[in-house]
């Protein structure tokens, strides 16, 4: 099971909007809506910022939204703001032995 | 409020056994609606999955280690614990235990984590 394919890196001024894509199978992200999305800061442990493709946890800004078409997940980020500077994976349930993937990560730099 | 914390040396040789245990506090182990994972994350790299157990003592491995890991849980201690057997430098990482829904699969709480360097 190969991880799921995100860009490398991303970047946006403040207060613009940016996307980030997650690609992966029919046996993962196209498969389920068992997608989540987690914000990685330096030196800090993941957080979880959107999970079962497109819901919040309580305390996530409504900035942060996701969204899903066929065997693409996207985690879009609105009215970017300096503390959004950081590292994104996604995950997914996969139907596979590995049973859980992430995603390569992007760096999301805010310029 | 949930939270884990791991613990375990930060530095193991090679061929030997990494021990890690996760205790968890606000939350229960025992619960049903959750399972309790390990996720490592190389320095500079993105984060692997390595494996679950649910309270019951039922585990499910990532294929590519699990020859050589074994996690196992003590409810009496609300504790859960991993070994990985054979340790080489591509071994090393910040190791974190963290909650996985179980229904909806994701992961909502998350330890600190803990460097895990392997080298003799």
């Amino acid at each position: 099971q190969s991880a799921l394919t995100q860009p490398a890196s991303v970047s946006g001024s403040p207060g613009q909007s940016i996307t980030i894509s997650c690609t992966g199978t029919s046996s993962d992200v196209g498969g389920y809506n068992y997608v989540s999305w987690y914000q990685q800061h330096p030196g800090k442990a993941p957080k979880l910022m959107i999970y079962e493709v497109s819901n919040r946890p309580s305390g996530v800004s409504n900035r942060f939204s996701g969204s899903k078409s066929g065997n693409t997940a996207s985690l879009t980020i609105s009215g970017l703001q300096a503390e959004d500077e950081a590292d994104y994976y996604c995950s997914s349930y996969t139907s596979s032995s590995t049973l859980e993937v992430f995603g390569t990560g992007t760096k999301v730099t805010v310029l | 409020q949930v939270q884990l914390q791991e613990s375990g040396p930060g530095l193991v040789k090679p061929s030997e056994t990494l021990s890690l245990t996760c205790t968890v506090s606000g939350g229960s182990v025992s619960s049903g609606s959750y399972y309790w994972s390990w996720i490592r994350q190389p320095p500079g790299k993105g984060l692997e999955w390595i494996g679950y157990i649910y309270y019951s003592g039922s585990t499910n491995y990532n294929p590519s280690l699990k020859s050589r890991v074994t996690i196992s849980v003590d409810t009496s201690k609300n504790q859960f614990s991993l070994k990985l057997s054979s340790v080489t430098a591509a071994d090393t990482a910040v190791y974190y235990c963290a909650r996985e829904a179980r229904y909806l699969r994701y992961f909502d709480y998350w330890g600190q984590g803990t460097l895990v360097t392997v080298s003799s």
